[in-house]
């Protein structure tokens, strides 16, 4: 059974569309987070939920808005997408310390 | 200053080999630290938690230097396996666990 899984893996889209990226866990874990991978390999933390509550608000733009309509599920919404977004997103959960990382959702915007 | 540096590499290296890497993180308070790694194209995973005592799996031991801020990773006898990206993480000191990765350091076991 996938810990941690995404969809979809793959995402290709032209810009100024919307789009959304689902995530779940089923390790019973409270924490949630959505983290960026840049094409320099970089990766950075956007946002948190800690039991569907927002506790990690790192600076990203609003287009991007997270959702966590309990706490083994947290989607992204992508409004507006742009060149610059193209990336892979990880999703992860952790209960204390180590992090589980879903397998990545790869976003090519054209 | 960032707030987790690792050199990039990439390390090459023969098999059989030692190789170390090191990180430096700029927040005094952080309180926990770890090391995973990333295949290509594929989720970080945890390698191992680091302890201020330091501590070791295997061929992999892990450091803490808490005076001057940074960790370390040293892998004895390199398998070809071992080739991928290491990731540099320190956690914060705050009631939720926020980690910060470093940019990561690449290894590549050469035959």
């Amino acid at each position: 059974d996938t810990a941690v899984s995404q969809t979809p893996k793959y995402l290709v889209t032209q810009m100024g569309n919307d789009k959304s990226i689902k995530c779940e866990q089923n390790l019973g874990h409270d924490t949630m987070y959505w983290y960026k991978q840049d094409s320099k390999k970089f990766l950075k933390i956007m946002f948190s939920y800690n039991n569907k509550e927002l506790i990690i608000n790192e600076t990203v733009p609003n287009r991007f808005s997270p959702k966590s309509p309990d706490k083994a599920h947290l989607n992204l919404h992508i409004n507006s997408l742009e060149l610059g977004d193209s990336a892979v997103y990880f999703c992860a959960s952790s209960q204390e310390t180590e992090q589980f990382f879903g397998p990545g959702t790869r976003l090519t915007v054209l | 200053r960032k707030e987790v540096e690792q050199d990039p590499g990439p390390f090459n290296v023969p098999e059989g080999a030692t190789v170390a890497f090191n990180c430096t993180y700029s927040n005094s308070a952080s309180q926990s630290f770890f090391w995973y790694r990333q295949d290509c194209r594929k989720e970080p995973k945890l390698l191992m938690s680091v302890y201020s005592s330091g501590n070791e799996d295997g061929r992999f031991t892990a450091q803490l230097n808490r005076a001057s801020q940074y960790i370390s990773l040293l892998i004895r006898d390199s398998k070809l396996s071992d080739s991928a990206t290491y990731l540099c993480v320190v956690g914060n000191s705050g009631g939720y666990q926020k980690v910060t990765f470093g940019t990561g350091t690449k290894l590549q076991v050469i035959p």
